[in-house]
């Protein structure tokens, strides 16, 4: 079984500033993505970001990067130039994938953002 | 519009009343899924379906049933709801024949069990 971790329950940061969150996941799967999925008040689930496990390169999509270290197991996301409706619950998420094709979403518990004016 | 749906969006109910959870998809998605989320717990799979007919559980199906007779189709039963059933459910569903695999979130039901 797989497991995610997010070590920081909450953070606040300044407007403007860069934030990065923290996530690292136990797998003994090689073909998986990962991704960060952010939460605003309106509980939607909202897509930021995907990673393909068998991609060297970072996924980059407008302000949001990530830092993908296979090796360690670990994916990071870095906000740049935050902005207040980044505000949100930021849930980091593993699927791996089989023959089949793919499998549910293993979550970590989330870290709460906050963007201070 | 690309979309999942889910009804009710806020329910009250009783210990002990049977209930149905609706979801629907209109993306000819295989996969779909059931979570709950928890405050400090995250999500947390529920059921999942891989296709019309095909059902497994996840890692928290103790107390609820699902189906899956059409493939937009999937509910989430609760048949005898306990107060420990209160929760926000999500649906979701994602393409199983090729990337990225992307899951698509319905608005989510918040569900209370008195």
């Amino acid at each position: 079984a797989q497991t995610v971790t997010q070590s920081q329950p909450e953070m606040s940061v300044q407007e403007a500033e860069t934030v990065t969150l923290s996530c690292t996941y136990d797998t003994s799967e090689n073909n998986y993505y990962l991704f960060w999925y952010k939460q605003p008040p309106s509980r939607q689930m909202i897509l930021v970001i995907r990673q393909e496990a068998y991609k060297q390169q970072n996924a980059t999509e407008n302000r949001f990067s990530v830092n993908f270290q296979k090796a360690a197991k670990s994916f990071s996301l870095k906000i740049s130039d935050s902005q207040l409706g980044d505000t949100a619950m930021y849930f980091c998420a593993f699927m791996k994938l089989d023959r089949g094709g793919a499998d549910g979403l293993t979550f970590g518990k989330g870290t709460h953002l906050i963007i201070q004016p | 519009e690309a979309q999942v749906t889910q009804n009710p969006r806020y329910l009250i109910t009783v210990t002990g009343k049977k209930l149905t959870v609706t979801c629907s998809q209109n993306m000819n998605h295989e996969y779909m899924s059931w979570y709950r989320q928890d405050p400090g717990l995250g999500l947390r799979q529920i059921y999942y379906s891989m296709n019309v007919e095909v059902t497994d559980k996840g890692d928290v199906p103790e107390g609820y049933k699902v189906s899956r007779k059409e493939k937009r189709n999937f509910p989430l039963i609760l048949e005898s709801p306990s107060p420990n059933q209160t929760s926000l459910y999500f649906c979701a569903s994602s393409s199983q024949a090729y990337g990225p695999y992307e899951q698509y979130f319905g608005p989510g039901t918040r569900l209370t069990v008195t």
